[in-house]
């Protein structure tokens, strides 16, 4: 069966960085489009990123573009969102998400990150 | 990109039907046929329940259905069932390669 598994939430302070992981396994990963989903304590669903199958096309949320980085290593079976430059607003449930291309069929449990001083 | 508009609560009593809409621009929701439909229990993961407008995956109840006319889109569950209480939330594809969400909507099953 498809699992979707995050890591790599904390505390952290702004301005600070974290680099979040999605480990996928039940799927052959190097097929599928990849993405990152987050959701503010309390608040409705944001699309972040997405990433295609071979990594050739990725895209941003305005919100994020220019600070935080997807990346995928599909010997490894893994998604990873680099955070940088970390505001209170981007404290939220990051999910890990299967698809970007029509939907998105499966997620992850969420990992939180916390921006605060 | 502004959220797709959906209505903040819907609420039906057991074995009635209610509809959520989501409606966008000719950008997103009336444009493309890459609308999908999640269900999010508390503390949960969200699950797709609709994919392209109107299909169903594996596993997901008949009782769900979507459709789209326009700029809109909807959610119909029929035969409301206690554990049918979530909050639902549409997603389109827009024109620029991104994506967008509903605001969501809490139902409430009376």
């Amino acid at each position: 069966q498809v699992q979707l598994v995050e890591s790599g939430g904390g505390l952290v302070k702004p301005g600070g960085s974290l680099r979040l992981s999605c480990a996928a396994s039940g799927f052959t990963f190097s097929d599928y489009y990849m993405s990152w989903i987050r959701q503010a304590p309390g608040k409705g669903l944001e699309w972040v990123s997405y990433i295609s199958a071979s990594g050739g096309a990725i895209y941003y949320a305005d919100s994020v573009k220019g600070r935080f980085t997807i990346s995928r290593d599909n010997a490894k079976n893994s998604l990873y969102l680099q955070m940088n430059s970390l505001r209170a607003e981007d404290t939220a449930v990051y999910y890990c998400a299967r698809g970007g291309r029509t939907t998105f069929n499966y997620w992850g449990q969420g990992t939180l990150v916390t921006a605060s001083s | 990109q502004s959220a797709l508009t959906q209505p903040a609560s819907v609420s039906g009593s057991p074995g009635q039907s209610i509809t959520i809409s989501c409606t966008g621009t000719s950008s997103d929701v009336g444009g493309y046929n890459y609308v999908s439909w999640y269900q999010q229990h508390p503390g949960k993961a969200p699950k797709l329940m609709i994919y392209d407008v109107s299909n169903r995956p594996s596993g997901v109840s008949n009782r769900f259905s979507g459709s789209k006319s326009g700029n809109t889109a909807s959610l119909t569950i029929s035969g409301l069932q206690a554990e049918d209480e979530a909050d639902y939330y549409c997603s389109s594809y827009i024109s620029s390669s991104t994506w967008v969400f509903g605001g969501g909507t809490k139902l409430t099953v009376l």
